[in-house]
């Protein structure tokens, strides 16, 4: 158990429609990054929060969003949602400005139908 | 755009063999990361490289890494069944906003898809 933790754990939802997946990092630790899991594109970052500001983006489209709220936890916003957004989402952490060590949570795997 | 290439993707091996999995990047970065995922799982981390020439181990795990030939290895000694999974390799993108130390996020490899049987 890396202390991430996630939820919710499975999604299912329909094209169209929107969520949004919940991610409370390890304790003391002060980034978290967004990562998508396909078959297609195999892992990829998203987005990277540090201590509640945007720090860098990855292959996020643009009906993704994402924040970090002053206590740390993060938030995924997903919305028009297409099938091939069917995937494993993972929220990973990392402790401070000088860490290099990005502990994964488990994942929420949502299903598009 | 940087590129993670591993190889091989897929490893079929016998116990108590010795097998290693390559992973080449297209970047200049120093730090390189390998993990375990097991199916329907998370990613595990295994060893994080911060500079050239750095070996890690931990059991029958070895990595090391060259960042003048921008090549990580992730060596198996003696497999034994409970090292079935799969292995990626990732390395920092570096394009954070800001300057300074801190992990970045990660563009991984496709993985290697590892089998061990008894």
């Amino acid at each position: 158990d890396s202390g991430v933790t996630q939820t919710p754990k499975h999604l299912i939802t329909a094209t169209g429609q929107r969520v949004t997946l919940r991610c409370s990092p390890r304790s003391g630790d002060l980034s978290v990054y967004w990562y998508q899991q396909s078959l297609d594109q195999g892992l990829q970052f998203l987005i990277q929060y540090y201590n509640g500001e945007e720090r860098a983006k990855g292959n996020i489209l643009e009906r993704f969003s994402a924040q970090q709220f002053p206590d740390l936890h993060s938030e995924l916003n997903l919305s028009s949602l297409e099938l091939g957004d069917s995937a494993l989402y993972f929220c990973a952490s990392s402790e401070t400005w000088s860490s290099y060590e990005q502990y994964f949570g488990p994942g929420t795997r949502l299903t598009v139908t | 755009e940087l590129k993670v290439e591993q190889n091989p993707l897929f490893l079929s091996m016998q116990e108590g063999k010795n097998y290693t999995i390559y992973c080449n990047y297209s970047t200049t970065s120093d730090r390189l990361y390998w993990y375990r995922q097991d199916p329907g799982k998370s990613l595990e981390s295994l060893f994080v490289l911060l500079s050239n020439g750095a070996v890690k181990q931990e059991g029958r795990l070895m990595a090391s890494l060259d960042t003048k030939a921008r090549l990580s290895t992730l060596h198996i000694t003696a497999a034994v069944h409970d090292l079935s999974a799969t292995y990626f390799c990732a390395v920092d993108n570096g394009n954070s906003m800001y300057s300074g130390g801190g992990a970045d996020g990660l563009t991984f490899g496709k993985g290697t898809h590892l089998i061990i049987q008894p």
